[in-house]
């Protein structure tokens, strides 16, 4: 089965800074079928990036997402007080859909 | 825009079986897959299974695959996930979430999730 790693688990960074997330995945990722998902307390998750870069309708343009292949990266660009929350990664490229463990952006 | 509505949270004891409902409002399903994501309290995301309602074929994950049945009833805009054999870790949140593009399965909408607890 596919495999993602999130790291780090959690990122302890101030309003306005920059965050930067990491997916790895134990198989390449064929197609760039990558997604990230911010979720917060009590809340659904809500889809920020599919196909490894593409923003979904609505996503701010601070959230970006890059990579190919094993490694993929979230970059918040400015942290705003509603960004701290929990972020997944998921592949679609190989069922079953898979998601990486999280990664915990919290206010330092 | 459709949304997804879900039933409401349940409490079941080991063994009994629990099915819990996800309809579209505002809209169809159309040719989109909806899926069904587990998490469990304190922990991440699990993808369990999924269906096209517009055919009724259903796929599931390994590990569900003997007490996971989705089903769904086009006329009613409405997708169903019963599981069966309930143990206590089965205790979770589960989402309903359809695709946000036909055939690909990134999880565009996401219902309001239905929490259920398996306790004696």
């Amino acid at each position: 089965e596919f495999v993602l790693t999130q790291s780090p688990g959690t990122l302890s960074l101030s309003p306005g800074e920059r965050a930067t997330l990491s997916c790895r995945a134990s198989q390449s990722v064929t197609s760039n079928y990558l997604a990230w998902y911010q979720q917060k307390p009590g809340q659904a998750p809500r889809l920020l990036i599919y196909g490894a870069s593409t923003r979904a309708t609505g996503i701010p343009d601070r959230f970006s997402g890059s990579g190919s292949g094993t490694d993929f990266t979230l970059t918040i660009s400015r942290l705003e007080p509603e960004d701290f929350a929990v972020y997944y990664c998921q592949q679609y490229s190989r069922p079953p859909v898979t998601f990486g463990g999280g990664t915990k952006v919290e206010i330092k | 825009q459709v949304q997804l509505v879900q039933s409401g949270a349940e409490g079941k004891k080991p063994g009994s079986s629990v099915k819990v409902s996800c309809k579209a409002s505002g809209g169809t399903f159309s040719s989109y897959e909806v899926s069904w994501v587990r998490q469990a309290p304190g922990q991440g995301l699990e993808w369990m299974g999924g269906i096209n309602p517009m055919f009724g074929t259903a796929n599931y994950a390994q590990k569900f695959q003997d007490r996971l049945t989705i089903t769904a009833d086009a006329s009613s805009n409405t997708v169903y996930m019963e599981l069966s054999s309930l143990r206590s870790d089965d205790t979770a949140v589960f989402y309903c979430a359809r695709e946000v593009l036909v055939h690909y399965p990134a999880f565009g909408i996401w219902g309001q999730g239905t929490m259920v607890t398996v306790s004696s």
